[in-house]
């Protein structure tokens, strides 16, 4: 059975970064892509960016450009997303999913979300 | 203009039929994209449901019942998702999903649907 499980919550001051991780089971880590997205609380979903496991390489949306780092440990089967720099309006649920390589591919599992707040 | 419009909310009463959609911005082509369809309730993460593509047909999501349908729509430049058989456990926000840019994704804002 698939599996991606995230770290706990996270309580972050204005100006400070975040690293979220994902750890996957059930499937060969390299083998698929992972996605990373965002969801305010009671806002829709926003799609950060993606990093394909085997490689290491990675996209991101223009959006957070700059700001967003994802890396992956294959030893643990662990992505991480890092986020800096963090304003209030960073303050989301944030979820991990599992997708095929490549585009136009669907999100078929997703980690349980990890809620980041944002406050001073 | 958003990439992807869906309306804000939908009801339907039990066991009717509810079409929800995604309507691609104009200049961005339909027939050129997989539209891809996620279910959310309260407290928990989205699941996939099923994707639509006017070349290759659908591809329905491990475990979605048949009662959920998609397609596309060249006329109104749309993604359709069909929930036929509404029940109260479908009262959910439903969002579309494109992989625009090539390697780039773009959620619509979702869909409230209440089963009334």
């Amino acid at each position: 059975q698939v599996y991606l499980v995230q770290s706990g919550a996270e309580l972050r001051k204005p100006g400070a970064s975040v690293k979220v991780s994902c750890k996957a089971s059930g499937y060969n880590f390299t083998d698929y892509s992972i996605q990373w997205v965002r969801q305010v609380t009671g806002q829709g979903l926003e799609w950060m960016g993606w990093m394909n496991p085997n490689s290491g390489n990675t996209g991101s949306a223009r959006k957070f450009q700059g700001r967003v780092t994802i890396t992956r440990d294959t030893s643990t089967d662990t992505a991480y997303m890092d986020l800096s720099s963090l304003i209030s309006d960073d303050s989301a649920m944030y979820y991990c999913a599992r997708s095929r390589k490549g585009s136009s591919w669907w999100f078929d599992y997703w980690g349980q979300g990890t809620l980041v707040t944002v406050s001073s | 203009q958003p990439v992807l419009t869906q309306p804000t909310s939908l009801s339907a009463s039990p066991g009717a039929s509810a079409r929800l959609t995604c309507t691609l911005r104009s200049g961005i082509n339909v027939d050129s994209y997989r539209i891809f369809w996620y279910q959310q309730k309260p407290e928990s993460p989205p699941r996939y449901l099923l994707s639509s593509y006017s070349d290759s047909g659908n591809h329905q999501g491990s475990g979605v019942p048949s009662r959920f349908s998609g397609s596309t729509d060249a006329s109104s430049n749309a993604g359709i998702l069909v929930i036929s058989g509404v029940q109260s456990a479908d009262e959910a926000d439903y969002y579309c999903m494109i992989w625009h840019n090539t390697a780039s994704v773009v959620f619509g804002a979702g869909t409230k649907l209440t089963v009334l």
